[in-house]
């Protein structure tokens, strides 16, 4: 049962443009969500996250946005550069309903491709 | 600083074996994070450390997985009698322990069972 999922297994954007990706979320007690960004034989790091009194959290090339109501996210990339080409995982917590630092729920990962 | 380092990088092993892998947390960090990231999927948790207990480990599969962290600092994971099905990577990270904290990860464990 995937409580955070990304449906889009790849996705290929022209450099420069705007790379939009997407990520659905079960579990009403998420209130607190994350990017994380992986290259190959690197661990996963940290890109932006957002809690959910916000609808939007921004930081330089990159913007998140939670629509709470329907239980999605997405992350907004612009212009996207050729650097960016990696896994992009979206992860959930439940921050302040009790979860603490406990562990993340992540999704199955969206491997952006940036053609020059 | 260095980052968080995990020992070995790869390990192959046969079915039925013990393997031990091993996580250095940043210095600092009370909190440690274990997960395994299997081929296609996300990053799964495992347990969590806060300082030398186990504070969640919901995450553990089954009985043969077993992990410790006697001094608060290094972690080793710990799978008995291992199975194909346990091959994957194995991730560790930690954070400074409070609620909200980013959690830095290692490069990850490559485990193959044949």
């Amino acid at each position: 049962d995937q409580q955070v999922k990304q449906n889009s297994p790849s996705l290929s954007v022209q450099e420069g443009r705007i790379s939009i990706l997407n990520c659905d979320y079960t579990n009403s007690m998420f209130d607190y969500f994350l990017w994380y960004k992986k290259y190959p034989a690197e661990g996963p790091t940290f890109l932006i996250s957002i809690s959910s009194i916000k609808d939007k959290n921004e930081d330089g090339r990159f913007t998140v946005f939670l629509n709470k109501s329907a239980k999605h996210l997405s992350l907004h990339i612009v212009p996207s550069q050729p650097g960016d080409s990696a896994v992009y995982f979206c992860a959930a917590r439940s921050l302040y309903s009790g979860g603490g630092a406990d562990g993340l729920t992540f999704g199955k990962g969206t491997h952006l491709i940036i053609q020059p | 600083g260095a980052g968080v380092s995990q020992t070995p990088s790869n390990k192959v092993t046969e079915k039925g074996k013990y393997v031990e892998l091993r996580c250095d947390p940043i210095s600092g960090h009370t909190a440690l994070y274990w997960y395994r990231q299997s081929l296609g999927q996300g990053p799964e948790f495992l347990i969590y450390f806060q300082g030398t207990g186990a504070a969640d480990d919901s995450g553990l599969p089954n009985d043969r997985f077993f992990a410790v962290r006697p001094e608060g600092s290094v972690s080793t994971l710990k799978i008995q009698r291992t199975e194909r099905g346990d091959s994957a990577v194995y991730l560790c990270a930690s954070s400074e322990g409070l609620a909200g904290d980013e959690q830095f990860f290692g490069p990850g464990t490559r485990l193959t069972v044949l």
